[in-house]
Parts: C-alpha cells; sequence; structure tokens
C-alpha cells in the first residue's frame, strides 16, 4: 500500500466550478501536508501547506486536513483554464523532512 | 529571489552510458534533494543533503546511481551505467525549514535512455 494515494484523473471541468481534489494516507506519523501544482515540463510548485488538521485558505484555494479519517482536499474556486495543471499532495512526518508524494491528478478546466 | 537552477533540460543517452545532471538550490537554502518523477507518478526522494552531508540516500540505488555536493551548495546527481528504467525526470529541491515542510523545485532534468 501506497503511504499517500491520489486519484489520477484526468478530472475536467468547466470554467468557473468548484474542483475538489483529494487524497487519503496511511502513515498516522505525517504532520505536514502539502500542495503543488505541476505544469506539463515543470518543477512542482508548492501551492500551500497546512500543519495537522484543519484548513488553510489562499484566495481561490482552500486546504483541508482531516487527520481522523486520513484524508487530504484541495478546494479550488471559480476554477481557470490556468488552473489546468497536475497537482500533487504530499506529506512528511517529524524527522523526515524528504516529502512522501501522491501519484498526482490531472485537472483540465474547460474555457 | 532566483529560484532552484538544473542543467541541462533533456538528456538523450544509450543504455550503459553515464549521465551527469547539475543544480544549484536556492541562496541560503541548507538542505537540498533529489528526487526521480517516472511519467505518471509522483516524485521519489532519492537523496537528501542537509549542508554538504548526507541525511538520506535509503532509495538511492547505489550501484549506479552517486550524487554529491562539495561546499554545501551546488549538487551533482550521476547515472552510470544507465538503464532503461532510468528514464524520468530527475528533480532537485531545496529548503530552508527545519521540518522540510517548504521545499521549492527546480525544472528538472527529463532523461531518456534508449
Amino acid at each position: 500500500q501506497k503511504e499517500v494515494e491520489q486519484d489520477p484523473g484526468p478530472l475536467s471541468v468547466p470554467e468557473g466550478a468548484i474542483v475538489s481534489l483529494n487524497c487519503t494516507y496511511s502513515n498516522s506519523a505525517f504532520q505536514y501536508f502539502m500542495w503543488y501544482r505541476q505544469y506539463s515540463r515543470k518543477g512542482p510548485e508548492l501551492l500551500m501547506y497546512t500543519y495537522s488538521s484543519g484548513n488553510k485558505e489562499d484566495g481561490r484555494f482552500t486546504a483541508q486536513v482531516d487527520k481522523s479519517s486520513k484524508y487530504i482536499s484541495l478546494f479550488i474556486r471559480d476554477s481557470q483554464p490556468s488552473d489546468s495543471a497536475t497537482y500533487l499532495c504530499a506529506s512528511n512526518a517529524p524527522g523526515r523532512r524528504a516529502l512522501t508524494f501522491g501519484s498526482g491528478t490531472r485537472l483540465q478546466v474547460q474555457p | 529571489e532566483a529560484g532552484v537552477a538544473q542543467s541541462p533540460r533533456y538528456k538523450i543517452i544509450e543504455k550503459r552510458q553515464s549521465v551527469a545532471f547539475w543544480c544549484n538550490p536556492i541562496s541560503g537554502h541548507a538542505t537540498l534533494y533529489w528526487y526521480q518523477q517516472i511519467l505518471g507518478q509522483g516524485p521519489k526522494l532519492l537523496i537528501q543533503f542537509q549542508n554538504n552531508g548526507v541525511v538520506d540516500d535509503s532509495q538511492l540505488p547505489k550501484d549506479r546511481f552517486s550524487a554529491e555536493r562539495l561546499k554545501g551548495v551546488d549538487s551533482t546527481l550521476k547515472i552510470q551505467p544507465a538503464k532503461l528504467e532510468d528514464s524520468a525526470v530527475y528533480l532537485c529541491a531545496s529548503s530552508f525549514t527545519r521540518d522540510g515542510y517548504e521545499q521549492y523545485f527546480g525544472p528538472g532534468t527529463r532523461l531518456t535512455v534508449t
């Protein structure tokens, strides 16, 4: 079993839709949870991170972590064609700085 | 602030040849990571440096991969000899935080082994 599981998609939505991207994880020691956006032929770009459970909002993006169910979510409001990319969730545990990534969900926002 | 720099961006080699990748992290970032990203998968850690010392190389195939970070700044990752399954994007990342939760990635080097 992979430590971080993510539906590969692709997920196709119309412009302006609310997008929900999700991951599950199995390692109870994970404390930090990150979302990266990766455009084709580019390196991953850090969108936001949260520590432990709770919500964090940044503009149109909201990250949510539920440690009781080991569930990580990213919501994108008013989605734009420029949001079309692969979204990677990642986590790490205290004392282990390297990130464990999901396989990524490919999002397509249709104009 | 300049980002993480990597070169070359693309490399095509034949199996059994050798190849080297270079990374220059963000200035002041003590921690440097090399990840391997196979098509359709998330990045997987190969090796992690703290300054010029290795912190974690447990997933590095040491019979063919090697890496160094001289003077605690630039880093080089080498593959010798390359196999077909080494075809991937090699990503370098750096971090200034103790817990590594803010990692910044370079554009990657896309390696094709034929």
